[in-house]
């Protein structure tokens, strides 16, 4: 079963600022996405950025950024220039490729990281 | 517009006293997921419906069940409430259950047994 970790419980960061997000995951596969979900007080979760692990490139989805290390199986999340409504909780996801067996098309998540901007 | 809606917001119900959660979209996505979240922990996936296929985690209690009467509508029912099963439930739609689909999530139902 995969497993995935997120080490930082909470962050701040100024506003204007960057902050980045750690996670790690456990896989023996070779092929899955990864994600970042966003789940700001009282909202609903929304995607934040996805990476294909097929891709050697990072994702980039305007200020939010991703490094991707396969063989680490390090997935960290950069907000650059952090915005007030950048706070929320930050969730880590993994997804298998393939239906290999029960429970593995669903997402697996990280614990989150409490991200807090401070004015 | 909200696309995956959760009613009510917030539940209160006693020990013991069979509790319905609802979800509908407007995504006419195939599949529909519960999660269960924990204070300070990750999403737990319960159960999802592809189309009106009901697929159960193995760890999922026995008292809690899903019903799927239509492509809109998902329900959670959970038959005999304990004080452990307080926590927020949210409901997620996608269009197919592989690849790198976006999940959409409602906002969620926090419920309190009293």
């Amino acid at each position: 079963a995969q497993t995935v970790t997120q080490s930082q419980p909470e962050m701040s960061v100024q506003e204007a600022e960057t902050v980045t997000l750690s996670c790690t995951y456990d896989t023996s596969e070779s092929d899955y996405y990864l994600f970042w979900y966003k789940q700001p007080p009282s909202r609903q979760m929304i995607l934040v950025i996805r990476q294909e692990a097929y891709k050697q490139q990072n994702a980039t989805e305007n200020r939010f950024s991703v490094n991707f290390q396969k063989a680490a199986k390090s997935f960290s999340l950069k907000i650059s220039d952090s915005q007030l409504g950048d706070a929320a909780m930050y969730f880590c996801a993994y997804r298998s490729v393939l239906l290999a067996g029960a429970g593995s098309y669903q997402l697996t998540f990280g614990k989150g990281t409490k991200l807090s901007v401070i004015p | 517009d909200a696309m995956v809606i959760q009613n009510p917001r917030y539940q209160v119900t006693q020990f013991g006293k069979p509790v319905t959660l609802s979800c509908s979209q407007t995504l006419n996505h195939n599949v529909m997921y519960w999660y269960q979240q924990k204070s300070s922990q990750a999403p737990k996936l319960l159960f999802h419906y592809y189309d009106k296929d009901f697929n159960n985690e193995a760890d999922t209690p026995d008292n809690f069940q899903s019903r799927r009467p239509n492509t809109s509508f998902c329900f959670l029912d959970i038959r005999s409430p304990g004080l452990g099963d307080a926590a927020m439930y949210l409901c997620a739609t996608s269009r197919a259950l592989t690849g790198n689909t976006e999940a959409f999530f409602g906002q969620g139902t926090r419920l309190t047994v009293v």
